[in-house]
């Protein structure tokens, strides 16, 4: 099993202000995804990484891939309550078919 | 367009009892698979599914059986449920051409005592 470790576990912040989550491995992936899951349901998927150096934005929040496809990070730039949620990163190799998961990063926005 | 239906919602059950945690999916996805999720242990594989009579393991298989006669449906079994499987189960679904962009149910949450 090819480890993803998130950090930080757990995250609480003010409305308005900005924040980096991050996920690293030690093995290459060939694409990495970022989740968000809030009470009760289901992970939704947000964005999906696949050339390394990658940067891509959502609104106001940027996922950047390594260069070396081991690691990423998620910014959320002036965080609001809806925000608010368990953020989990995935990554895949070249020949498996499942994804693994990391632990996740709660985060809290209070208003 | 319904996605991933997972049933129950909601189990209790006792130890030893049996019972199947149904998932059905209409996009008509090729690859099917269950996850359970742990405080502070992330999403782990069960099972998963390439197709219909295709079905291999994943990360944490032990207590549990799947099937796949259909591409729509994709069952969950405990044969003898124990406290460790104590739990949120999320089946999923993707289709093989479409890379990784995974569909999840909403969970089925299942307590042994």
């Amino acid at each position: 099993t090819q480890l993803l470790e998130q950090s930080p576990q757990f995250l609480s912040i003010q409305e308005g202000e900005n924040l980096t989550v991050y996920c690293n491995s030690s093995s290459v992936f060939s694409s990495l995804q970022w989740y968000r899951q809030e009470p009760g349901e289901g992970p939704v998927l947000l964005v999906t990484v696949v050339t390394g150096g990658e940067v891509k934005k959502l609104k106001r929040l940027t996922f950047q891939f390594g260069d070396a496809r081991k690691d990423s990070s998620l910014h959320i730039t002036a965080a609001q309550p809806g925000d608010t949620g368990l953020y989990l990163c995935a990554g895949r190799s070249n020949s498996g078919y499942a994804l693994n998961f990391g632990k996740g990063t709660s985060l809290l926005v209070t208003p | 367009n319904a996605g991933v239906t997972q049933t129950p919602k909601f189990q209790v059950l006792k130890t030893g009892q049996s019972m199947t945690l149904q998932c059905a999916q209409d996009m008509n996805h090729e690859y099917m698979s269950w996850y359970r999720q742990d405080p502070g242990m992330g999403l782990r594989l069960i099972h998963y599914s390439v197709g219909a009579g295709i079905t291999d393991q994943g990360e944490v298989p032990n207590g549990y059986n799947v099937s796949r006669s259909t591409t729509e449906d994709f069952p969950l079994r405990l044969l003898s449920a124990a406290p460790s499987q104590t739990s949120v189960y999320f089946c999923a679904s993707r289709r093989r051409s479409s890379g990784n962009t995974i569909y999840f149910g909403e969970g089925s949450w299942l307590t042994v005592v």
